[in-house]
Order: structure tokens, then sequence, then C-alpha cells
């Protein structure tokens, strides 16, 4: 079965700084989802990884997803407040089962 | 800007109770998918469906499970004889093709289950 890891699964950071957020998986892959998830909410699409080399920026939120090692990352530039949330990575299987990772609860203070 | 809803958003019921949760997919989308999000913890698989049947499921979704389309706009997940543990929020989720890779999540019923 294929497993998602992420780390690290809490981030205390400062605004203006920048950190990355990690994204394994263990079997061949090449469509990777990252979601953004307030608390007590559902889940809102951010970037959709199609191919190995791809990398795709919002604002201050860019992924990039590496097939051959099976990594994706998030990487947060100057980080804000507003970016405080709970970052999801999901893969998905030739057969439409998707596997999401444990999230990552990101916490920026002022 | 179409969207996934799901109804209701609390559900509260009691141990041993059938519950059903609806979805309403975007119109124009072909597949679907629930998934179970216990308090705190990761977003998990399901189902998903396609064509009026099941595409694939986890290994959650056993024979207390059931999902239905039974018309043009509703998806249903059905449990039945509900456990403690199936307190959780239920996300319903709908994608337009399979190429086209964006899942749209609804907002989530909560069910508990006392």
């Amino acid at each position: 079965e294929l497993k998602v890891e992420q780390n690290p699964l809490f981030l205390s950071m400062q605004e203006g700084k920048n950190y990355t957020i990690y994204c394994n998986y263990s079997t061949t892959s090449d469509r990777l989802y990252w979601y953004r998830q307030d608390p007590g909410k559902s889940l809102e699409s951010l970037f959709v990884l199609l191919s190995n080399g791809a990398v795709k920026q919002e604002g201050r939120l860019m992924a990039s997803l590496d097939t051959k090692a099976r990594l994706s990352t998030l990487h947060i530039t100057a980080a804000v407040h507003d970016l405080s949330a709970t970052y999801f990575c999901a893969v998905v299987n030739n057969f439409n089962k998707f596997y999401f990772g444990s999230g990552t609860k990101l916490n920026v203070k002022p | 800007e179409p969207e996934v809803t799901q109804t209701p958003s609390h559900q509260v019921t009691q141990m041993g109770q059938e519950v059903i949760l609806r979805c309403v997919p975007i119109s124009n989308h072909l597949y679907f998918y629930w998934y179970r999000q216990i308090l705190g913890q990761k977003v998990e698989f399901l189902v998903s469906f396609y064509n009026n049947e099941i595409s694939e499921k986890s290994e959650i979704f056993d024979d207390q499970f059931s999902v239905e389309r039974p018309d043009g706009s509703n998806f249903t997940l059905k449990i039945r004889s509900t456990k403690l543990e199936d307190s959780a929020m239920y996300f319903c989720a709908s994608r337009e093709t399979l190429t086209t890779d964006t899942q749209y999540f609804g907002p989530g019923t909560r069910l508990t289950v006392l």
C-alpha cells in the first residue's frame, strides 16, 4: 500500500521567515496534490503537480515534485500570519485511490 | 462559482443507527469521492465512484458502508449500524474527469455517534 509521510508535523515560525514542508511517498505516482485546511473547514486545493520536475507557485507558496526521489516540497517564502493552517499532500495511484499525508500544522506568529 | 454541497452539516446519531450523508457534486463532474477525517487526524480515502459504480475503495470501506447516486445530482454515503469510532468529519469531493486533476471538496458533515 502506498504510504505518504510529511514532515514536520508541526511548524511554528515567525512572520517573514522561509521554511519548507516535505512530502515523501513510497511507490511510483506521477500526480501529487497539496491542500490547505483551516480549522473546522474543508480542504482547499492549492497545487496539482503532474510530472517530474514540476514547479508551481502561488503567492508565497511554491510546490515542486521529484518523482525519482518520490519527494515533493512546499516552500513558504516570507511567511505571513494568514498562511497559518494545516497543509496536506496527497498522491493517487493508477486506480483513482488517494493517499494523504498526516498533515503539517503551520502556525505563523506575528 | 460551482461548488460541492453537503447535508446535513452536523448529524448526531445513536450507536447502531443508520445514517445517510448527502452530497451534491458539481454538475458536470464525473468522478465522486468520500473521505473521512477523525478529529485532529489526517484525511482518509473511503471510496471513489464513476459511471454508477465503485472504482476504488479503502480497507475502511467495509460492508457497513455503501454509496449510491440515486438520481442525476445526489451522491450519498450510507453507514449502517454506526459505531462510536465512526464519529468524524465526512467530506465529499468531485472531479470533472481523470485528466482534470483538481478535486473540489464539499464543506463536510460532522457525524457524532453517541
